[in-house]
């Protein structure tokens, strides 16, 4: 597509439930970029792909995280056991490589009631 | 730890005003610094900086990179309502794979 699709836009949950969040990268990007963004913070790192794998997931909070991207193109963020302090803006960019800056979506909004 | 400051935090101008954004830096083996636009929620990409002292421009936005004293700036002449947005500065370090965000600048322009 023209740009990163990021759905949905907007997700409320119930703590304790379990929420996945897609992102569809520009086509042709090999590497894919989760990040979250609280109010009033900026975006902060979670996991990072190169193709099909994780290359780097250093930043995923703790183990109710997860991310795959079976194909190397769309990506799922998968929060297992939601809590309130998962509530934030999700959002996913793509890009050639580093060298050539990030596209981002326009993120998920997720609300942990 | 790697780490960008940025400052202020928020500022509110009037339309016509011309306004300066800094971004302060720590980070190990500096690759490139950034700067992203965000008005809703998905950060658009302004500028990348690598070379110190090289000013990049487009239109009314500018923004510089100095190496030495590990800062940036960008500039925003004859602001418009539109530049309303937090103003994201970020980092690249050489052989790693992610950047580091600072909270950002909220610009708010009164009409």
């Amino acid at each position: 597509g023209a740009g990163v699709s990021q759905t949905p836009s907007n997700k409320v949950t119930e703590k304790g439930k379990y929420v996945e969040l897609r992102c569809d990268p520009i086509s042709g990007h090999t590497a894919l970029y989760w990040y979250r963004q609280s109010l009033g913070q900026g975006p902060e790192f979670l996991i990072y792909f190169q193709g099909t794998g994780a290359a780097d997931d250093s930043g995923l909070p703790n183990d109710r995280f997860f991310a795959v991207r079976p194909e190397g193109s769309v990506s799922t963020l998968k929060i297992q056991r939601t809590e309130r302090g998962d509530s934030a803006v999700y959002l996913c960019a793509s890009s050639f490589g580093l060298d050539y800056g990030y596209t981002f979506g326009s993120g998920t909004r997720l609300t942990v009631v | 730890e790697d780490k960008v400051v940025q400052s202020p935090l928020s500022l509110v101008v009037h339309e016509g005003d011309t306004v300066t954004l800094n971004c302060s830096y720590e980070v190990t083996n500096f690759r490139s610094l950034l700067w992203y636009k965000q008005e809703k929620k998905a950060p658009t990409f302004l500028f990348m900086l690598t070379s110190s002292g090289i000013e990049k421009k487009s239109g009314r936005l500018s923004s510089i990179l100095d190496k030495k004293e590990l800062f940036s700036i960008l500039n925003i002449t004859a602001t418009q309502t539109g530049d309303s947005a937090v103003y994201l500065c970020a980092v690249e370090a050489q052989g790693d794979d992610k950047i580091i965000f600072g909270k950002g600048t909220r610009l708010h322009i009164l009409p």
